[in-house]
């Protein structure tokens, strides 16, 4: 059974601290990706990484950093969190024609 | 111009019906896409990948590429009250290494 997991399926912050939100794949996908996902705007693309420390800017990067230092392994960083950054975030691995997602991290920045 | 757009909805059925579900894209180079369903509160899953022109069918599911038109359609047969979820357009890119989504459209099958 192919499985995305990711760290916390809630995690609540204040504004400033540093969040970090981990994502593992047992795929062996090359393939992985951050969204995030809000109510009437749909999912937006954040980071996405092709292979083992290569990552490239999605959409709406900007407060956000990301690092993959193994292949299973997507860590999104909140460097500052802001209240706007209040959201469902959602880990996905792709290989070929399979995309997979985790259960996501519902984040609240107080 | 976003990459992929979808009618948010809600889009309401009677149980049997057809649901016929649609999303423009704006590159005309796509050649593929993605049909995703995500229930509340849950994570999208997979449920259809169509690549070039025509028709691909899959149980209850037909997704069609029209790319002269710049659409891709997901049509639901015998539409199912556990069918209400929302569905999500995405479009691959830069060797499948980038995926964009459309807003998805929420599916409402009354019974």
């Amino acid at each position: 059974d192919v499985k995305v997991t990711q760290s916390s399926r809630y995690l609540v912050k204040r504004t400033g601290e540093k969040v970090f939100l981990e994502c593992v794949q047992d795929m062996d996908h090359e393939n992985m990706f951050w969204y995030r996902q809000d109510p009437g705007l749909g999912l937006r693309l954040i980071y996405f990484s092709y292979d083992v420390k290569m990552k490239e800017k999605g959409d709406i990067p900007e407060g956000y950093s990301v690092s993959r230092e193994k292949k299973e392994r997507f860590s999104l960083i909140l460097e500052s969190a802001s209240t706007n950054q209040t959201s469902m975030y959602l880990c996905a691995s792709l290989q070929g024609t399979e995309q997979y997602f985790g259960p996501g991290t519902r984040l609240t920045v107080t | 111009q976003k990459e992929v757009e979808q009618n948010s909805g809600p889009l309401s059925v009677p149980e049997g019906a057809i649901a016929s579900l649609n999303c423009t894209y704006s590159d005309r180079g796509s050649q593929s896409f993605f049909w995703y369903r995500q229930y509340s509160g849950k994570s999208p899953e997979l449920i259809m990948f169509i690549y070039s022109n025509g028709d691909k069918e899959d149980g209850r599911f037909t997704a069609q590429l029209n790319k002269a038109s710049q659409y891709v359609s997901l049509l639901i047969r015998d539409s199912q009250p556990s069918d209400s979820a929302t569905y999500l357009c995405a479009v691959p890119s830069g060797g499948y290494q980038k995926v964009t989504f459309g807003t998805g459209t929420k599916l409402q099958v009354i019974p």
